[in-house]
C-alpha cells in the first residue's frame, strides 16, 4: 500500500512554455501534499505544502505565481512551472501523507512518488 | 534556526558495518525518520524513530538520543546496493520535515 505516483517522469520543454506535473496517490486518501525541487548532488527542498481544498503554503523564496500548486482532490496535486526557464531545471518529487498528524493513531510518514526530471532547453 | 548535520560522504568496504551518525536542533521534535535515496530516485522509508533507544530492522538499525539531540544509522553486511544517500530528517512542532543535506555512502567490492 502507500503507493504514490508522479506524471510525466521527465519532460523536456522550451524556455518560456509551462509544465504541469501530476501527483497522484494511489490506494490512500492524502490530506497534505509536498512539493520538493531537489538540484544534483544537493538535498530536497520543500517548495510548499499544500492541503485539499485549500490555497498551498509556500516556503520562503519560492515564487507562488510562477509555481502554481493546486490539490483539488484527496488524491491529487498539480504543479504547474510557468514560463519555464532553463534554471528550473531540476528533480521534482511529491510526497504525501495521509491524514492529520494532530489526530490520534496517525502516521507521520511521508511518502514519495517517483520524481520528475524536468530539463528546460 | 533549526539544522541538521550529517557528513557529506562516507566510505565503506562490502560486509562490513557502517554507522550515519545525524545530529539535529530543531524548534520542536516529534520524530525523526531515515530515508534512502539512489541517484536519480525519489527516497524511500527507512525508519522512525520517536522514542529514545535502538530500532532494528533488519541489516538496518536506527537509535535516537533526544537528550543529546543525536541519532545514527546503523547498516550491517554492507552490499554494493547499498551505494546511495541517507537522509535524516526531524519532524518539528508543525509536523513539518526538516532535512539533512544527506550522507553519500559509496561502498567498494
Amino acid at each position: 500500500g502507500a503507493v504514490v505516483s508522479q506524471h510525466p517522469s521527465w519532460v523536456i520543454c522550451k524556455s518560456g512554455t509551462s509544465v504541469k506535473i501530476e501527483c497522484r496517490s494511489l490506494d490512500f486518501q492524502a490530506t497534505t501534499m509536498f512539493w520538493y525541487r531537489q538540484f544534483p548532488k544537493q538535498s530536497l527542498m520543500l517548495m510548499a505544502t499544500s492541503n485539499e481544498g485549500s490555497k498551498a503554503t509556500y516556503e520562503q523564496g519560492v515564487e507562488k505565481d510562477k509555481f502554481l500548486i493546486n490539490h483539488a482532490s484527496l488524491t491529487l496535486s498539480t504543479l504547474t512551472v510557468t514560463s519555464a526557464h532553463p534554471e528550473d531545471s531540476s528533480f521534482y518529487i511529491c510526497s504525501a501523507r495521509e491524514g492529520d498528524p494532530l489526530s490520534s493513531g496517525m502516521s507521520y510518514e511521508q511518502y514519495f512518488g517517483p520524481g520528475t526530471r524536468l530539463t528546460v532547453t | 534556526g533549526q539544522n541538521i548535520d550529517q557528513p557529506t560522504e562516507m566510505t565503506a568496504t562490502e560486509g562490513a558495518i557502517v554507522q550515519i551518525n545525524c545530529t539535529y536542533q530543531t524548534s520542536g521534535f516529534n520524530g525523526l525518520f531515515w530515508y534512502q535515496q539512489h541517484a536519480g530516485e525519489a527516497p524511500t522509508f527507512l525508519s522512525y524513530n520517536v522514542l529514545d533507544g535502538l530500532e532494528e530492522k533488519g541489516r538496518f538499525s536506527s537509535f535516537l538520543s533526544r537528550s543529546k539531540g543525536y541519532s545514527y544509522l546503523l547498516l550491517k553486511e554492507l552490499q554494493m546496493k547499498d551505494s546511495a544517500s541517507y537522509l535524516c530528517a526531524v519532524l518539528d512542532s508543525n509536523y513539518q520535515l526538516i532535512w539533512g543535506a544527506g550522507t553519500k555512502l559509496i561502498i567498494k567490492p
